[in-house]
């Protein structure tokens, strides 16, 4: 069945660093989907993805979509510990059913 | 405008029970998803109801069922529970159907533990 990496599963970065996770998907994707969850806490939606090519921030977030639509990636410049979570990106199937990656899980160190 | 509300937010019960967790999407959401979330196999989509039809099942067995109602609050029924069914049950509202690009709105969790 269709599936949606992400890439890193962890990553340690020193605050004030960049951090970048990617999604790729076995199909192309209608849209893709981001996420964070915080640590005990439920996932939040960030932003969506439509078009090929598409590139939109939030601040010091970065999020692009792939041309062809089977990938993603989220770019957050200069981290801080309020980045700390989980990121999820998620895409739906060709039945409509939403599938997620297994998400980042990012640590900021002090 | 209040946000998606579970309830309860945690359970204990034993192998073989059954269990009704309940969302209540915010007001004017049509749609809820619930999703199953472990440490091993991450966020999986459950099932997807709009206006008190499931539009949607992903691959779980027939022990896990679900409804909604009419003021779009929804339940989740798992029967004869299983050890590996200890998970956070996550339940999402969004104001149209999954298929229309529609963001979602995340409950805070029923956190089911089965012994």
């Amino acid at each position: 069945g269709q599936q949606v990496m992400q890439i890193p599963q962890y990553q340690h970065v020193q605050e004030g660093e960049d951090f970048t996770t990617y999604c790729n998907s076995s199909t192309t994707l209608s849209n893709i989907q981001w996420y964070k969850q915080r640590p005990g806490g439920h996932p939040v939606f960030l932003i969506q993805l439509v078009k090929s090519g598409e590139v939109k921030k939030q601040k010091r977030l970065t999020f692009q979509f792939g041309e062809a639509k089977k990938n993603s990636s989220l770019h957050i410049t200069a981290t801080q510990t309020t980045d700390v979570g989980t990121y999820f990106c998620a895409g739906p199937d060709r039945d409509d059913k939403i599938i997620f990656g297994k998400g980042t899980r990012l640590h900021i160190l002090p | 405008k209040a946000g998606v509300t579970q309830t309860p937010r945690y359970l204990i019960k034993t192998r073989g029970q059954q269990v009704t967790l309940s969302c209540s999407p915010i007001s004017g959401h049509r749609s809820v998803s619930w999703y199953q979330q472990t440490p091993g196999q991450g966020l999986q989509f459950l099932f997807e109801y709009f206006s008190e039809t499931q539009r949607n099942k992903g691959n779980f067995p027939g022990r896990f069922s679900g409804r909604q109602f009419s003021n779009s609050r929804s339940e989740m029924n798992v029967s004869t529970l299983e050890l590996g069914d200890s998970a956070l049950y996550l339940c999402a509202s969004s104001v149209g159907h999954l298929s229309s690009y529609n963001e979602q709105f995340f409950g805070p969790g029923t956190r089911l533990t089965v012994l």
